[in-house]
């Protein structure tokens, strides 16, 4: 199976600030998603990140609040912009590791609270 | 687009028994993935089954097993024996198979299992 680290497991921020969020794989990533969980609620991809381009973003999410960097195939960054009390959730990292068909392995998430 | 519902926001069950949670979803596509995955209170994401829409045959991993019908879009999950471990919501999701696709997966709303002991 893939090890998924994902920096910082929680924060509490002001807001109007912004918080970049780390994904780190320890396997050959074929694919990497980021993941929003907003209290007690399912998983709704915000973005498939993208090796050396652009991410490509879900319909609801743009590039200006949740810019998404992926300079190799196991890291991949994505910070919450001018954040606000609404972006209060749980981002959550995943990726389908080569050998491994289509299961898709989790980061543990970030839980982040804006006040 | 495709959908993926959970009806039952919460289920309970008295520990050594089964219980099934519910899933349908909705799709244009005639081959495409379909998972339950675990998420106890650490947040970790854990995958508890996987489902080929080519086979026929209801996957099975020890005591968790499927009832894929894919006529009725429907995909729900046994699990047997339950063990005060199991609590924890279960979503499931699904992914197209079509080449090209970028693998992402559409979840449903989740189901809260409660164990009682």
């Amino acid at each position: 199976s893939a090890v998924i680290s994902q920096k910082p497991s929680r924060d509490i921020c002001q807001r109007g600030t912004s918080l970049t969020i780390q994904c780190q794989v320890d396997s050959q990533v074929t694919m990497m998603f980021w993941y929003r969980q907003q209290p007690g609620q399912s998983l709704t991809l915000i973005a498939t990140a993208n090796q050396g381009s652009e991410a490509t973003y879900e319909s609801g999410f743009v590039i200006d609040k949740f810019p998404i960097s992926r300079p190799n195939l196991t890291f991949s960054t994505l910070t919450v912009s001018n954040m606000s009390p609404e972006d209060s959730s749980i981002y959550l990292c995943s990726v389908e590791v080569m050998g491994r068909g289509t299961e898709a392995f989790f980061g543990q998430g970030t839980r982040l609270t804006v006040v | 687009a495709q959908t993926v519902t959970q009806s039952q926001p919460e289920m309970s069950v008295q520990e050594a028994e089964t219980v099934t949670l519910s899933c349908t979803y909705d799709t244009s596509e005639s081959d495409y993935y379909l998972f339950w995955y675990k998420q106890p209170p650490s947040r970790q994401m854990i995958l508890v089954i996987r489902q080929e829409a080519y086979k026929q045959q209801n996957a099975t991993e020890n005591r968790f097993s499927v009832n894929f019908q894919k006529a009725a879009k429907s995909f729900s999950l046994k699990i047997s024996d339950s063990q005060l471990g199991d609590a924890a919501m279960y979503f499931c999701a699904y992914r197209s198979a079509i080449e090209g696709n970028t693998g992402k997966l559409i979840f449903g709303q989740g189901t809260t299992l409660q164990v009682k002991p």
